[in-house]
This record gives C-alpha cells, structure tokens and sequence, in this order.
C-alpha cells in the first residue's frame, strides 16, 4: 500500500536557527514528489516538484531533495513569515492520484 | 481572481441537511480533485474527475457525491450531512500531463451541528 509519512510533526525553531523536514514514501513507482506550503485556514501552496533520487530543488530559504526511500525539506536560517504547515505528496494509482503525508507544522519564532 | 474558486468559503448546517460545494476553475485543467482536511489525518482523497464523462471515487467517498457540470466546475455533495463531516473541504485542479502538480482553491470549512 502507497504510504506517505512525515516527521516530526511539529517543528519550533528560533530565527535563523536551520533544519529539515522529513518525508519518507513507499509507493510502487514514484511519478513526482511535491512539497506544498500551507497558512492556516488557506489552500495548500506550491513549493517544489521532485522526479528521480538525487534531484534538489531551491526556493529563497528552502532546499529540497530526494532519494529514493525519502526527501527533505531543508530550511535554511528561517524566519517568522517561514510558519506553516509544510505538506508532502506523492503521485499514486497510476499517476492519477496525489497522496499527502500529514504535515510538519513549523513555526519560527523571533 | 483566484485561478480556483470554491463556495461557500464557510457554512453551518444542520445535520441531516443537504448541502453542495462548488467549485470552479479558470485553469483549463481536465483534472479536478475534491480533498477533506482533518487535524492529525492530512488531506484525504474524497472524488477525483478526469473529464466531464470520467468520475472516480477516493478514499473517503462514502456520504458524498459530485457532479461535474463542465469542465470548469466540480461540485460535492453531502446528501444528508452528519456531524462528522464537519471540515476543511479543498478543491484542486491538475494538467493531464504526467508528474504536474494541483493547484488548491482556498478551501470550504463546513461544520455540521
């Protein structure tokens, strides 16, 4: 069964204080990996797409990467407006179906 | 204007009611997705559609039904809503081609008492 798991839950960081997000997947067959970002009460943004292990990805403060068992989110000396939950999917049933982990909620604290 | 659009942004009902969210896009996607949000679950696959004639059930699809009216828009449907429907609702659309990312409305938050 496709899985998505990701850790740790909940993240407090002091600014400018760096660390990573985790997202380990099982799935048969990875077709993308996507990071969103989400504000409270808001859509899910997005981030990032990941296709094949070893392929980063850079965004102002935020770096992601991917092997083939995980990927990280890495946050880079982070700031207050960096808060939100950071969300983690990948492609399933074929490419026809995005499965999310359930979140790293981080917040950043002055 | 959003590039997807849901409504109602809120809404109260009564259990046993029947209710519908809509949802509409100006993206030009032939994929539409209905997600619910719950604390501690994560955004759980409800319907997915991927043309006006192709209608898939998610996860989680039991209590509801879609329609999609057009290409445009994708609406849910709660029958008769139960307390424990009460949520976050997201609407997200995708390009057919493969390994592309969804693009979120901003979300119905619909609580049953």
């Amino acid at each position: 069964e496709d899985q998505v798991t990701q850790s740790p839950e909940a993240l407090r960081l002091q600014e400018g204080e760096s660390s990573s997000l985790n997202c380990s997947y099982t799935v048969s067959g990875l077709r993308g990996l996507f990071w969103y970002r989400q504000d409270p009460g808001k859509g899910p943004e997005f981030l990032f797409t990941l296709y094949s292990a070893g392929e980063e990805k850079e965004k102002e403060r935020l770096k992601a990467t991917l092997t083939k068992k995980e990927s990280f989110l890495h946050i880079t000396a982070p700031k207050p407006e960096d808060s939100a939950t950071y969300l983690c999917a990948v492609f399933t049933g074929g490419g026809n179906k995005l499965t999310f982990g359930t979140g790293t909620q981080l917040k950043v604290e002055l | 204007d959003a590039d997807v659009t849901q409504t109602p942004r809120n809404r109260i009902t009564k259990t046993g009611k029947r209710i519908m969210l809509e949802c509409s896009q100006t993206k030009g996607h032939d994929r539409m997705y209905w997600y619910r949000q719950d604390p501690g679950l994560g955004l759980r696959l409800i319907y997915y559609s991927f043309d006006v004639k192709d209608i898939n059930k998610g996860e989680i699809s039991d209590g509801y039904s879609v329609s999609r009216q057009a290409q445009a828009k994708f609406s849910l449907s709660l029958e008769s809503a139960i307390p424990n429907q009460t949520a976050l609702y997201f609407c997200a659309t995708r390009d057919r081609a493969l390994g592309t990312e969804a693009f979120f409305g901003q979300g119905t938050r619909l609580t049953v008492v």
